[in-house]
C-alpha cells in the first residue's frame, strides 16, 4: 500500500513569510508525528497526534510553530514568520497506534520529508 | 528519561568487510529499540527493531543487531558491506509515545 507522503518536497521561502507543510499518513494509522532534521541538531521531535488531538506539543520550538490534524488523517505543520534557523528537513511519520499501556511508541513509518530553506 | 548515544559520526569500511555501528541507550523502563537507514534525499526506512523476546534481531538487507541489557547497547552489524549500504544510520529508543534519536552515523563503503 501507499506509504507516508509529504508535500511539497522542497520549499524555498523568504524570511518572515508563513509556510505550510503537509503530511498524508498511511491509511488507518491513528498516530502521526512530526520531526525536524537539521545540521548539527540531529532529529528532533516536534509534536505527535493521536487522532485529531495533540497530547504532546513539547517539541515545538516556539509559538511560531503550530500543527493540526483533521479527520484523523492529513496533518499540516505551519511555521509563521519564518526565520533562517527554521531551515531544515521536516519529517512526518505515522504508526498504527500510539503505543501500548507502557507508553512506549509503536513502530513509526516515515515520509520522504520536506526540505525547507529560508533565505 | 531516555537517551541514545551513537559512537562515531562517520564510519568507513571496505566493500566486503564487517560493518559495526555502535549504539548505547539509557532508559528507565525496558526499552524498545530501533535502527533506521536514510539514503540521500529520502526519508527514514526501518531496518530492524527490538521490543521483547529474542535479543538477536534480524532486519532487512542482511543487517542484524543484538540487545545487550548489561551493556545497554544495541549495536548494528552486517557481515559483508556492499556499496549500496552507504547511507546514514540512526538508532532510536522509544520514549513516551515518541522516539529519541541518536545523532546518526554516516557509513561510507570503499571500493
Amino acid at each position: 500500500g501507499a506509504g507516508v507522503s509529504q508535500s511539497p518536497s522542497n520549499k524555498v521561502t523568504e524570511k518572515g513569510k508563513d509556510v505550510e507543510l503537509r503530511c498524508d499518513p498511511i491509511s488507518g494509522h491513528t498516530a502521526l508525528y512530526w520531526y525536524r532534521q537539521s545540521l548539527g541538531q540531529g532529529l528532533e521531535f516536534l509534536i505527535y497526534f493521536q487522532g485529531n488531538s495533540a497530547p504532546d506539543k513539547s517539541g515545538l520550538p516556539s509559538d511560531r510553530f503550530s500543527a493540526e490534524r483533521t479527520g484523523g488523517s492529513v496533518s499540516t505543520l505551519t511555521i509563521q514568520r519564518t526565520q533562517q534557523e527554521d531551515s531544515a528537513v521536516y519529517l512526518c511519520a505515522s504508526s498504527l497506534k500510539l503505543g501500548g499501556t507502557s507508553g512506549r511508541a509503536d513502530t513509526q513509518y516515515f515520509g520522504p520529508g520536506t526540505r525547507l530553506t529560508v533565505l | 528519561a531516555q537517551s541514545v548515544t551513537q559512537l562515531g559520526s562517520h564510519v568507513s569500511v571496505s566493500e566486503g568487510a564487517l560493518v559495526l555501528l555502535r549504539c548505547n541507550y539509557s532508559s528507565s523502563v525496558p526499552p524498545y529499540l530501533f535502527w533506521y537507514v536514510q539514503y540521500p534525499n529520502q526519508g527514514l526506512q526501518l531496518l530492524l527493531k527490538y521490543t521483547t523476546g529474542a535479543t538477536l534481531v534480524k532486519g532487512i538487507n542482511g543487517f542484524e543487531a543484538e540487545f545487550k541489557k548489561s551493556e545497554t547497547s544495541f549495536h548494528l552489524t552486517k557481515p559483508s558491506a556492499h556499496m549500496s549500504d552507504a547511507a546514514e544510520y540512526f538508532c532510536a529508543v522509544s520514549g513516551t509515545y515518541k522516539y529519541i534519536f541518536g545523532t546518526g552515523t554516516r557509513l561510507k563503503v570503499l571500493a
